[in-house]
């Protein structure tokens, strides 16, 4: 177990749906990163938030948006589905905004458009 | 921009062979090189790092020296086990970059008995 706990596991939804993916950072950590990893496109970063503001984007479309609540855990939200969404979802934390000593990932959040 | 490039898998090998999984990034200023593994059904976990160049990173038996000369962060075993089966990525931090980490497209190990 990582400490980063991301919910659900699976998820298997219709296209035009929209769905939220949770996850709770290693306890003590500031940092949340969320990652899309499937199959043709590797692993791309998304967004960045640090004690509950927004760091960095990355690749993230303007279906999809994202917010880190006072807790610190994160929710990634996921709008108008596409085929083309499915994928593994990470969440990654790190004690420090830059990450200088890795990240720490959670199982990741499958999810299925059907 | 900062990325990295690993070599394309997948990668079989026999148990106790040698494993060498080849990283080369591009970067500007002084990144951070990291090694993470990924095992079926799970998230990646931290392997290795290097912060500055000339560090070895090693867990595991695994290890990996951060070349500047060579912009290198090759990932090496002496002897894989079949345990060891794994998707491998390299990856950078980058101070320049708002500390963004870039991961490179992962390498498939497979090791036989």
């Amino acid at each position: 177990d990582s400490g980063v706990t991301q919910t659900p596991k699976h998820l298997i939804t219709a296209t035009g749906q929209r769905v939220t993916l949770r996850c709770s950072p290693r306890s003590g950590d500031l940092s949340v990163y969320w990652y899309q990893q499937s199959l043709d496109q590797g692993l791309q970063f998304l967004i960045h938030y640090y004690n509950g503001e927004e760091r960095a984007k990355g690749n993230i479309l303007e279906r999809f948006s994202a917010q880190q609540f006072p807790d610190l855990h994160s929710e990634l939200n996921l709008s108008s589905l596409e085929l083309g969404d499915s994928a593994l979802y990470f969440c990654a934390s790190s004690a420090s905004g830059g990450g200088l000593y890795g990240y720490t990932f959670g199982s990741g959040t499958r999810l299925t458009v059907v | 921009g900062d990325s990295v490039t690993q070599m394309e898998g997948p990668v079989t090998l026999s148990e106790e062979a040698f494993l060498t999984i080849n990283c080369t990034y591009t970067a500007t200023g002084y990144p951070s090189l990291f090694w993470y593994v990924q095992y079926p059904g799970e998230g990646l976990q931290l392997l290795l790092k290097a912060t500055k160049a000339d560090d070895k990173g090693s867990n595991k038996g695994f290890e990996a020296t951060y070349r500047k000369e060579t912009t290198s962060f090759h990932l090496e075993k002496g002897s894989v086990q079949v345990s060891d089966s794994a998707v491998y990525f390299c990856a950078l931090r980058s101070g320049n970059t708002g500390n963004q980490f870039y991961f490179g497209t992962g390498t498939s190990l497979t090791v036989i008995p």
